[in-house]
């Protein structure tokens, strides 16, 4: 079972809907991180929380510790918001353990 | 502007040579990482370096060396030893190794010729 589960793996919206991606972990983790990808490869990074919630834009990130779970939600999508969706968690050597991803496309 | 920058963006190897993909940054971050994405797959972390001439093996080291001889530049060289070398390849730094958001470059995209 790998350590950091993301669902789904492929998102499809139309253009203002409200997007869900979702992101479990199996490890005891400080901080959890929310990044982005771009269609040319770049990774943007999001978030970085270990608890509550944080907005940014019409991005809000929200984490659950005693659950193992997070959620990264959009509002409002744009088809600008089309990438791959990545979460990460700090494992117990310091590095971060990466999820597959989440590829989002938002149809206009 | 700060940023990182890495280079070529696309990258072709022959059979059996050595080829070194390059990673700048001028944020001033003492922490570098290099990591390979394919497809389907989550980023690897294949080498890590915490402070200059310091480097660790990550969790799929085999095939790759690096150096930091210089706090901005994390070199990364794909030897003939890595036997499937073909991926995206991406590097990163951070202001302190652990738990600290990561800043990315946008990938070398290494192929086998």
């Amino acid at each position: 079972k790998n350590e950091v589960e993301q669902s789904p793996q492929n998102l499809t919206a139309q253009e203002g809907e409200f997007i869900t991606i979702n992101c479990s972990y199996s490890v005891g983790i400080s901080a959890l991180h929310w990044l982005q990808q771009h269609p040319g490869g770049g990774i943007v990074s999001l978030f970085m929380l270990s608890s509550g919630k944080k907005k940014h834009g019409r991005l809000i990130a929200t984490i659950n510790i005693q659950e193992k779970h997070s959620s990264l939600h959009i509002t409002a999508s744009h088809p600008r918001d089309s990438a791959v969706y990545i979460c990460a968690v700090g494992g117990s050597q310091g590095n971060l353990i990466f999820g597959k991803g989440t590829k989002l496309s938002v149809k206009p | 502007d700060g940023g990182i920058t890495q280079s070529p963006k696309y990258l072709f190897r022959k059979e059996g040579q050595n080829v070194t993909l390059s990673c700048e940054q001028n944020l001033n971050h003492d922490a570098m990482y290099w990591y390979r994405q394919d497809p389907g797959q989550g980023l690897r972390l294949i080498y890590y370096s915490q402070i200059v001439n310091d480097f660790q093996k990550g969790d799929i080291a085999e095939g790759y060396s690096v150096s930091r001889e210089k706090k901005e530049s994390f070199p990364l060289t794909v030897t003939s030893a890595q036997k499937n070398p073909t991926a995206f390849y991406l590097c990163a730094s951070s202001i302190r190794y652990s738990q600290q958001p990561q800043h990315f470059g946008d990938g070398t995209r290494l192929s086998i010729l």
